[in-house]
Order: structure tokens, then C-alpha cells, then sequence
């Protein structure tokens, strides 16, 4: 049982590159959630998904594009990449029962855009 | 959207009680309050969760007074290896809500834990 995953650990990018960051969960959670970490910051959503093939938009969604086509995994795009979004990015899942808000999170991704 | 208010930073001494407090003045009926531990490069780690009054596990405990605009987490004899942030949130939790959609972590609170 692995918990949640994310490929890869780092990365580095030129601005306008593009790339996509996985996040694989094993414990058939029916939420999944991408967020961001900026230095000395609290960690803000991104974007979120409750269940295969549904993704919704969270608190900062701009230059990001996201995608469940399997209850398992959660994909997140940067199309464009810019330096604004150098910053360190953590999956987390969470089972959709009520009442439960426990959310497991990966070990995230280092992310460098020069 | 229910914000949160928490120290920036806490010291304290191995083996001390220690008491952070968070301020949410308009949280909903249905939010719940949770909180959350991260070291430094690595993803939060949950460690309780709250609606009302007093809840424990083994790590920690969380007091909610009955107005439930602030709760305290209570960390019992810490050690050096609880010197890590600590987060404070507060979100609607029902099955078809989403769930953290309308949540934020903030900056949470820095403990120091010190020899």
C-alpha cells in the first residue's frame, strides 16, 4: 500500500515549456486534489476532483489544466509554464464518506521555471 | 468562506503541554475543523478532526468551545520532533459537498520545540 504518489520529485523548466505532473493514489479515495506550496505559505487548491472523470476549479486555477480518466490517478498540466508557478506542488486524496475530511498527501514536486 | 487566525510561531520547551489556538468567527453549521501537521519538505499529515466540544486520539487533543468560534489543539509533552507547522482549517465536510473546495491552510503556526 504506497499511499499517494507523485511523478516526478523535481523538476526544472524554461519559461513556455509544458509538462505534467502525476499523482497516483491506491486506496480507491473518491477525491483528489492538486495544491501548491510557495515559500513560507500556507498551501492553496488548485484544482480538485470528487470522483472519475469530474475536476472542478479551486482557489487558483489560472495556467493549469487537470484531468481524472482514472479513479486512481490525477493529472496536472502546466500548458505554458511560467516562473510564477516555481513552486512546490502536493497531490492529496481523500474517501468521500461524510464526515471523513481526513486528506492523505504525496511527498510533492519541486518545481523550477527559469 | 470561514477564515482562519493562528500565531505565526509558538516556542516551547521538550516535555511542556502545548496549547495553539485558531480563530474562525464565522464558521458555518456544517464545518468542521481539522488540523493538520507538515515538516519541512514533506505534505501536511492529518492529525484530528472536530465539530463540537472535546475530541482525543493518541497524539492530540482538540477543545471546541460551544459558540465553536475557536478551538485549541493540545499537544500533550512534546518533544523535539514535534517541531513542525501546524495547521488549522475549517470546511463543510458533507458527501456532496466537494469537500476542501472552499477551504484554505493559511500560513498555519511554527512550532519550535526546544531542548
Amino acid at each position: 500500500n504506497a499511499g499517494v504518489t507523485q511523478t516526478p520529485k523535481f523538476r526544472v523548466l524554461k519559461t513556455g515549456q509544458s509538462m505534467t505532473l502525476l499523482c497516483a493514489q491506491d486506496m480507491n479515495h473518491e477525491y483528489m486534489y492538486w495544491y501548491r506550496q510557495d515559500p513560507g505559505m500556507g498551501l492553496r487548491l488548485i484544482h480538485y476532483s470528487v470522483g472519475e472523470g469530474t475536476t472542478a476549479k479551486g482557489e487558483v486555477p489560472d495556467g493549469y489544466n487537470v484531468s481524472r480518466l482514472k479513479k486512481q490517478n490525477f493529472l496536472l498540466g502546466l500548458e505554458s509554464a511560467a516562473p510564477s508557478q516555481t513552486s512546490v506542488y502536493f497531490c492529496a486524496s481523500r474517501t468521500g464518506t461524510s464526515g471523513s475530511n481526513e486528506q492523505f498527501f504525496g511527498p510533492g514536486t519541486r518545481l523550477t521555471v527559469l | 468562506l470561514a477564515k482562519t487566525t493562528q500565531p505565526i510561531s509558538m516556542d516551547s520547551y521538550e516535555g511542556q503541554e502545548v496549547n495553539i489556538t485558531c480563530s474562525h468567527n464565522n464558521i458555518a453549521t456544517n464545518d468542521y475543523i481539522t488540523w493538520y501537521q507538515q515538516f519541512p519538505s514533506q505534505g501536511p499529515r492529518f492529525i484530528i478532526q472536530g465539530y463540537k466540544t472535546k475530541v482525543t486520539n493518541e497524539v492530540a487533543s482538540l477543545f471546541i468551545p460551544a459558540d465553536r468560534k475557536s478551538s485549541t489543539l493540545s499537544l500533550p509533552r512534546v518533544s523535539l520532533s514535534d517541531t513542525a507547522v501546524y495547521y488549522c482549517l475549517v470546511g463543510d465536510m458533507r458527501a456532496n459537498s466537494g469537500g476542501y473546495q472552499k477551504v484554505t491552510f493559511g500560513t498555519g503556526t511554527k512550532l519550535q520545540v526546544i531542548p
